[in-house]
């Protein structure tokens, strides 16, 4: 089946605009998460969904951040009033459930870049 | 707080010849998975091999072999037989609980012909 899929590619928005990244998990993957990935970085935890439980929210940098999934379907990473500092590779990933042995699937990633 | 340490920030090999990654990390978690990662170019995270935390005996996939160290907190990553696609960023990781992964900075691989 297909992967874990991730729209736009690239997206360039000026200081201050909102702006949306969408994520398409594998289909029956209960677990989703989102990673920041600043240039020639690590990737950073952003926040976790697995089904219909509360999402984890503690890698969230600040409020202008935000994320949603309906149930086990597409996730939208919506970040306001964007900054120079938000400029980073967003990655999903996605697994079956959220365990600790549960490997993770990538999507290609959105590059967001804030003039 | 949960950290991982890749202290080698460049790495470079020949082709054919063998390159070992380091990693370290730092958790009080006792079940807990490692892990290797490749990101090319094209930026699509790619599992290489996973460790189980519990497991003594080290993973090993094709080319590719783990030496872990749980008492000294040390994983690092042995790539034989070293090819020119393997040329990527690596990544060392572990997760824990509901597998949230915690990455290291990654070290930068190129394999030279």
């Amino acid at each position: 089946g297909a992967g874990v899929s991730q729209s736009p590619s690239n997206k360039v928005t000026e200081k201050g605009k909102d702006v949306e990244l969408r994520c398409d998990p594998i289909s029956g993957h209960t677990a989703l998460y989102w990673y920041r990935q600043r240039l020639g970085q690590g990737l950073e935890f952003l926040i976790y969904f697995q089904g219909n439980s509360a999402p984890d929210k503690s890698g969230l940098p600040s409020d202008r951040f935000s994320a949603e999934r309906t149930g086990e379907s597409v996730s939208t990473l919506t970040i306001q009033r964007t900054q120079q500092e938000d400029s980073a590779v967003y990655l999903c990933a996605s697994s079956v459930v959220g365990d600790v042995d549960n490997e993770q699937f990538f999507g290609p990633g959105t590059r967001l870049t804030v003039l | 707080a949960q950290t991982v340490t890749q202290s080698q920030p460049e790495m470079s090999v020949q082709e054919a010849e063998t390159v070992t990654l380091s990693c370290t990390y730092d958790t009080s978690e006792s079940n807990y998975y490692l892990f290797w990662y490749k990101q090319p170019p094209s930026r699509q995270m790619i599992l290489v091999i996973r460790q189980e935390a519990y497991k003594q005996q080290n993973a090993t996939e094709n080319r590719f072999s783990v030496n872990f160290q749980k008492a000294a907190k040390s994983f690092s990553l042995k790539i034989s037989d070293s090819q020119l696609g393997d040329t990527a960023m690596y990544f060392c990781a572990f997760s824990t609980s509901y597998g949230k992964l915690t990455f290291g900075q990654g070290t930068i691989l190129t394999v030279h012909p």
